[in-house]
């Protein structure tokens, strides 16, 4: 959906290093959500918050850290990448009138972790 | 701890046939069941979505399959064509979860011409 963005599209990075995945979003939603996609394990929920102020860990947290710098962005963090972190990242979106019922996600980040 | 288990990982069914995946899920405070659907190098979308107070439901070439008592749902697709080959999920959601979607594993369909 091109209306959710991600940045970059690929990333290739070393063991121990920091790094940064950006999502921006134009549909003016105000509930964002970070993902990380593993064959064979679907989807699972890193992060989620539903406005500025309001940061939640999802079921995989550790290891990551995110931030919601205005409504339309949201960061997530790889304090220390490690080779297990390799995978698919997706930044989803959603209106709080729908709650969870309908996300857009972004077209994802492909992360190597060597 | 995957609260919502999805079978098969993989499927090839021939254009024309009927493409047939189970979902189980075990939390009964679930009340809303979604399917995306996602291409190849693109995010899933929504694609059809069910409440447990219905046992079917119907769009076009997608039906979903809904029964409560055995906390099982799943996903029909009729005549399916090449454009349906794409990885599906099925989720699971209930109105005091803070927007939370739990994903089932995923199924790899693919259609033959």
């Amino acid at each position: 959906d091109a209306d959710v963005t991600q940045t970059p599209r690929n990333r290739i990075t070393k063991t121990g290093k920091r790094i940064m995945l950006e999502c921006s979003q134009t549909k003016g939603h105000d509930r964002m959500y970070w993902y990380r996609q593993d064959p064979g394990l679907g989807l699972r929920l890193i992060y989620y918050s539903f406005d500025v102020k309001d940061i939640n860990k999802g079921e995989i947290s550790d290891g990551y850290s995110v931030s919601r710098q205005a409504q339309a962005k949201f960061s997530l963090s790889l304090e220390s990448a490690i080779p297990n972190q390799t995978a698919l990242y997706f930044c989803a979106t959603s209106d709080r009138r729908q709650g969870a019922k309908t996300q857009y996600f972004g077209p994802g980040t492909r992360l190597l972790v060597l | 701890q995957q609260q919502v288990k999805q079978s098969p990982q993989s499927l090839i069914v021939q254009k024309g046939g009927i493409s047939i995946i189970n979902c189980a899920y075990e939390n009964t405070a679930f009340d809303y069941f979604p399917w995306y659907q996602q291409f190849p190098g693109k995010g899933p979308a929504l694609l059809i979505a069910i409440r447990p107070d219905v046992s079917e439901k119907k769009e076009g070439r997608f039906t979903i399959s809904f029964n409560k008592s055995a906390k099982q749902f799943s996903l029909h697709i009729m005549d399916s064509q090449p454009g349906d080959s794409a990885t599906y999920f099925c989720a699971a959601t209930y109105e005091t979860s803070g927007s939370r979607l739990t994903f089932g594993e995923g199924t790899q369909l693919t259609v033959n011409p």
